[in-house]
């Protein structure tokens, strides 16, 4: 089963616009990750957040967790054609990463 | 030249067939993946390797088999591919986690696989 839940399912944005997706999970982590698949190739990583964090920044991307809520949020700042794509969170543990279902975004010019 | 590599990128092969995919890295990572994705359930792990020595399986091994030669090399088996198993298929990598932390991981560019 998967640990990672995302929402939207799909978002469509006008290009400079910011584009917000959510990610619910089950059980404790070490960490949480974004990553982004342009369509049909290998994904890509983008930014991690430790447990013990409550909010990273990566260029136009912020991230946050609560681990109260079980729940991370992945924001997009001024979104570019280019940011078109899939975005999966992952939750780690000490061994592997479980993903979840992806948020499918389209920016439009 | 891609850190991760995938051979073959397409296959399309018909049920009952024995297949082989492979994976390659560079990176010089100790822990390998293998992935599978069907269209909105995001990834799945098939089998999962820690060192040479060392197989585990993931959520979804049935139907699979594992073999890591190298360091570099580790690759994924259908005994006997069913249409079921159509995906798309992707190796990763992670180097050892350190304070018990799993890391990010590297991606291949995916095997498209197509059982008839």
């Amino acid at each position: 089963s998967q640990q990672g839940e995302e929402d939207p399912q799909a978002l469509s944005i006008q290009e400079g616009e910011n584009a917000t997706m959510n990610c619910s999970y089950k059980t404790s982590i070490n960490n949480l990750q974004w990553y982004r698949q342009n369509s049909g190739r290998g994904l890509v990583h983008l930014i991690l957040i430790r447990s013990n964090e409550r909010e990273k920044h990566s260029g136009r991307l912020r991230v946050t967790l609560d681990t109260s809520k079980k729940s991370s949020s992945l924001l997009i700042t001024a979104s570019r054609a280019a940011d078109t794509a899939s975005y999966f969170c992952a939750t780690g543990d000490d061994y592997k990463l479980s993903f979840g279902a992806g948020t499918t975004v389209t920016v439009r010019a | 030249d891609a850190d991760v590599t995938q051979t073959p990128r397409n296959r399309i092969t018909k049920t009952g067939k024995r297949i082989m995919l492979e994976c390659s890295q560079t990176k010089g990572h100790d822990r390998m993946y293998w992935y599978r994705q069907d269209p909105g359930l995001g990834l799945r792990l098939i089998y999962y390797s820690f060192d040479v020595k060392d197989i585990n399986k993931g959520e979804i091994s049935d139907g699979y088999s594992v073999s890591r030669q190298a360091q570099a090399k580790f690759s994924l088996s259908l005994e006997s591919a069913i249409p079921n198993q159509t995906a798309l298929y992707f190796c990763a990598t992670s180097d050892a986690p350190g304070a018990g932390l799993g890391d990010e991981q590297f991606f291949g560019p995916g095997t498209r696989l197509t059982v008839l």
